[in-house]
């Protein structure tokens, strides 16, 4: 099984500045099939970026994913008042496809 | 419109059975695993477990394997997750999602709660 882990935990942040999210894999990602999700209260998740580096369908180009093997790094430039949620990475490259435990960014 | 209805939120007392559903429309629903997560109160996502409703293949993680059972219903487009006894720490939220490597589209959320 990969394990990732993400960091920090916990993200305080002004809106306007920038959040660098990470997720490191115990072993490295196949294809770099990371994506990752974006969760608010009381919401199911919303997937952001797949294919580590790829934005889906609707989501700001100020959200920006990195990465291969085992760093990957999930941006967000210039912070907008509905971006503080929890941000969870996953891998779905060998099964089970497990998330990470999440990152909440938080208003400071 | 690709669109995962859940069924609704459910209460129940240990050592009882659950099925919760998960129907699919707006795409073909045998072209697609569906995937189940939990989210266990104020904690992360967990992945369960997928299937491929054309022809039922199932994986499952070790955390859950033998603990709940997926399947899926080609002819209403449907997929559940089952439990045949349940207990306080299956509380939690449970969403299905649709597969395409990635989980792209997501159910609502089928709240189930355990409790004497």
């Amino acid at each position: 099984e990969i394990v990732l882990t993400q960091s920090p935990g916990t993200l305080s942040l002004s809106p306007g500045e920038r959040a660098t999210l990470s997720c490191r894999a115990s072993q490295s990602v196949t294809s770099s099939y990371l994506a990752w999700y974006q969760q608010k209260p009381g919401q199911a998740p919303r997937l952001l970026i797949y294919g580590a580096s790829s934005r889906a369908t609707g989501i700001p180009d100020r959200f920006s994913g990195s990465g291969s093997g085992t760093d990957f790094t999930l941006t967000i430039n210039r912070l907008e008042p509905e971006d503080f949620a929890v941000y969870y990475c996953q891998q779905y490259g060998s099964s089970p496809h497990d998330f990470g435990q999440g990152t909440r960014l938080e208003i400071k | 419109e690709v669109q995962l209805v859940q069924s609704g939120a459910e209460v129940k007392k240990p050592g009882e059975s659950l099925k919760i559903s998960c129907k699919g429309s707006g795409y073909s629903f045998t072209s697609y695993w569906i995937g189940w997560v939990r989210q266990m109160p104020g904690k992360g996502l967990e992945w369960m477990g997928i299937i491929y409703p054309s022809d039922s293949d199932t994986r499952y993680s070790p955390s859950f394997q033998g603990q709940v059972t997926i399947s899926a219903d080609k002819s209403t487009s449907t997929a559940y997750l089952h439990w045949s006894s349940l207990k306080a720490s299956d509380t939690a939220i449970y969403y299905c999602a649709r597969r395409g490597s990635y989980f792209g589209y997501w159910g609502q959320g089928t709240l189930v709660t355990v409790s004497s």
